[in-house]
């Protein structure tokens, strides 16, 4: 079954301390991976996919195929990053269709 | 400005009611997803639309109906048989190379 695990349902760091949020997946296939952020009280936006590569906000993910990991990772978090973070897999389906797939996300606390 | 609108902000349902959440896109994409979002669940699907006039049911379309007679549009209906309703729904498009894109969600309470 394709699936998407963040083992962490909370997670606190200090301000300026490196922060790494776990996502594993189970998928057959090649796997198509996002992750969102939703901020309090806004929708939830992307922030970045693998199969672009881009650095943004600071955050970055890499693909690990053999671990099945998409972990996200920020080297020196700050305070406007406490926010809901969701890992999610692009599942295909017969006929062309797509949808997606989120883990049940993981709460980023960065303390001043 | 593309986006995709979702209203009401919040709703207000009574038990035995059937409500109708909006959900409009400007982004000419094709494909359009119904999500409910409950604390410690993340976002689990409800109902997804590739094309006009075609839908399919996704994890938890038990309680739910939907329609797309347009592309803009993928109003979801919450039936009174949907038996906890109570949630945050979320509605997504996306046009493939491109992620998906959420509207900023509709609040919905049993009263």
């Amino acid at each position: 079954a394709q699936r998407v695990t963040q083992p962490e349902k909370l997670l606190s760091v200090f301000k300026g301390a490196p922060v790494e949020l776990k996502c594993n997946y189970s998928y057959s296939g090649s796997p198509e991976l996002f992750w969102y952020v939703q901020y309090s009280r806004q929708r939830l936006q992307l922030l970045l996919r693998h199969i672009s590569r881009e650095s943004i906000k600071g955050f970055t993910a890499d693909l690990n195929k053999g671990e099945t990991s998409f972990h996200l990772k920020k080297p020196f978090a700050q305070e406007e990053d406490s926010a809901m973070y969701y890992c999610a897999l692009n599942r295909r389906l017969e006929g062309g269709s797509e949808k997606l797939v989120f883990g049940k996300g993981t709460k980023l606390t960065v303390n001043p | 400005d593309g986006g995709i609108t979702q209203s009401p902000k919040y709703l207000f349902r009574k038990e035995g009611q059937n409500v109708t959440l909006s959900c409009e896109q400007n982004l000419n994409h094709d494909a359009m997803y119904w999500y409910r979002q409950d604390p410690g669940q993340g976002l689990r699907l409800i109902y997804y639309s590739q094309i006009v006039n075609d839908f399919q049911k996704g994890d938890i379309a038990e309680g739910y109906s939907v329609s797309r007679e347009k592309k803009e549009s993928f109003p979801l209906t919450v039936t009174s048989a949907q038996k906890n309703p109570t949630a945050f729904y979320l509605c997504a498009s996306r046009q493939h190379p491109a992620g998906y894109t959420f509207g900023s969600g509709t609040r919905l309470t049993v009263v």
